[in-house]
């Protein structure tokens, strides 16, 4: 049982390059979650998930796309990345009532643009 | 939306002292108050969590009080020990986790 995974650990991208962030949880959750910490601001939700197929905007969704084709699986996508997206990515995951269960995270990615 | 709000930034204290580290909400609807434990270089971990019915939680050498006419809710931390040094987070809840900005704590030897 490895819980929430994240792939990659590091990326470096330059400004207006593109990538997407892996998220995989193996505990049948139905909740999935996307997170960016920068200092002094803790963390702060990009887009969620309440199920396969779902998504929704968090507090801070711009510039960022997601999808949940599988119930495992919850991607962030960059389409033309910015500076002002170098942060800590963290996916979390809970099984069900997302506001009160318990949410798992995975253990980051840092990215940096350039 | 909630707005939480955590207290101190950064907390040193002695092998053996108590911590305390507080946090404010401003939305009278959360209801539940969960606490993450973050070590260097990983994700936040639950390691305690408090709701709106009950005003005191403990476990071990951790414990959550909640006052929800004040709205305000603590963590304290009893006999620390060097693996507790680590960044805490409270969070509240109405239907969606906010985050405070974080309390990096060093237990010093």
């Amino acid at each position: 049982n490895a819980g929430v995974t994240q792939t990659p650990k590091f990326r470096v991208l330059k400004t207006g390059q593109s990538m997407t962030l892996l998220c995989a949880q193996d505990m049948n959750h139905e909740y999935m979650y996307w997170y960016r910490q920068d200092p002094g601001m803790g963390l702060r939700l990009i887009h969620y998930s309440v199920g396969e197929g779902t998504t929704a905007k968090g507090e801070v969704p711009d510039g960022y796309n997601v999808s949940r084709l599988k119930k495992q699986n919850f991607l962030l996508g960059l389409e033309s990345a910015a500076p002002s997206q170098t942060s800590v990515y963290f996916c979390a995951s809970s099984y069900s009532r997302g506001s009160t269960d318990t949410q798992y995270f995975g253990p980051g990615t840092r990215l940096t643009v350039l | 939306g909630e707005n939480v709000e955590q207290h101190p930034s950064t907390l040193s204290v002695q092998e053996g002292d108590s911590a305390v580290i507080k946090c404010t909400y401003s939305d009278s609807a959360s209801n539940y108050f969960p606490w993450y434990k973050q070590e260097l270089g990983k994700g936040p971990q639950l390691i305690i969590d408090i709701r709106s019915n009950v005003g005191e939680k403990k476990d071990q050498r951790i414990a959550v009080t909640l006052n929800k006419t004040a709205k305000h809710f603590s963590l304290h931390i009893t006999e620390t020990q060097p693996e507790d040094s680590a960044v805490y987070f409270c969070a509240a809840s109405p239907y969606k986790l906010s985050f405070g900005a974080g309390t990096t704590v060093t237990v010093r030897a």
